[in-house]
């Protein structure tokens, strides 16, 4: 079974921290993704990395920025995190190609920020 | 504009009746993927289906279809024999095979609740 792993389920910090979510995935899929859930907006994509060290910009990028050092960790930070940022963050992961090829999601985190 | 648009933003359906969940797209490639995604309330992402844009039969996986109209640009999911555990959240989403790293547009979602 492929698994997304998510650091944390519920995250609170503080205005301006530093704020780290981890992903890690085990079934060696290049391309992997952030997104944030809000009600009424669906899933909006953050970043996404299609190989290592490599990422690219996705829907609403400002305020985030990521690394991909390892082929199946993906980190999404937030440099000063703000009120704004409080949101459910989901990571995904997928093959590369057409086809199905569907991502699997990690449970979640649910960030507030305070 | 909205290159996935899901206009039922919530509904109620009678347990064994079916369902059907509005999905529209936009776009101008030839090759794209369509998928439909299920939240329930515990929050995991469950994927269900996936049509592509050359294939020429309708996406079917168990109680669930998807009801493509490529000149429409619709890919409606159907849910036959709704069961208590169908209600979740509904996610349409798009895949643009020109684009790189296979990333997805979502729909704002259906919230779907079933009724005894």
């Amino acid at each position: 079974d492929v698994k997304v792993t998510q650091s944390s389920r519920y995250l609170v910090k503080r205005t301006g921290e530093k704020v780290f979510l981890e992903c890690v995935q085990d079934m060696d899929h290049e391309n992997m993704f952030w997104y944030r859930q809000d009600p009424g907006l669906g899933l909006r994509l953050i970043y996404f990395s299609y190989d290592v060290k490599m990422k690219e910009k996705g829907d609403i990028p400002e305020g985030y920025s990521v690394s991909r050092e390892k082929k199946e960790r993906f980190s999404l930070i937030l440099e000063s995190a703000s009120t704004n940022q409080t949101s459910m963050y989901l990571c995904a992961s997928s093959l590369s190609g057409t086809g199905v090829n569907e991502q699997f999601f990690g449970p979640g985190t649910r960030l507030t920020v305070l | 504009a909205q290159k996935i648009t899901q206009t039922q933003p919530g509904m109620f359906v009678q347990e064994k009746e079916a369902v059907t969940l509005d999905c529209t797209y936009d776009t101008s490639d030839q090759s794209y993927g369509l998928f439909w995604y299920k939240q329930p309330s515990s929050g995991e992402m469950i994927f269900l289906i996936y049509q592509g844009s050359y294939d020429e039969q309708n996406a079917t996986e168990g109680r669930y279809s998807l009801n493509f109209q490529k000149a429409r640009k619709s890919a409606n999911l159907v849910i036959s024999a709704s069961q208590l555990g169908d209600s979740a959240m509904y996610f349409c989403a798009m895949r643009e095979d020109t684009t790189a790293g296979n990333k997805l547009t979502f729909g704002g979602g259906t919230r779907v609740l079933v009724k005894p």
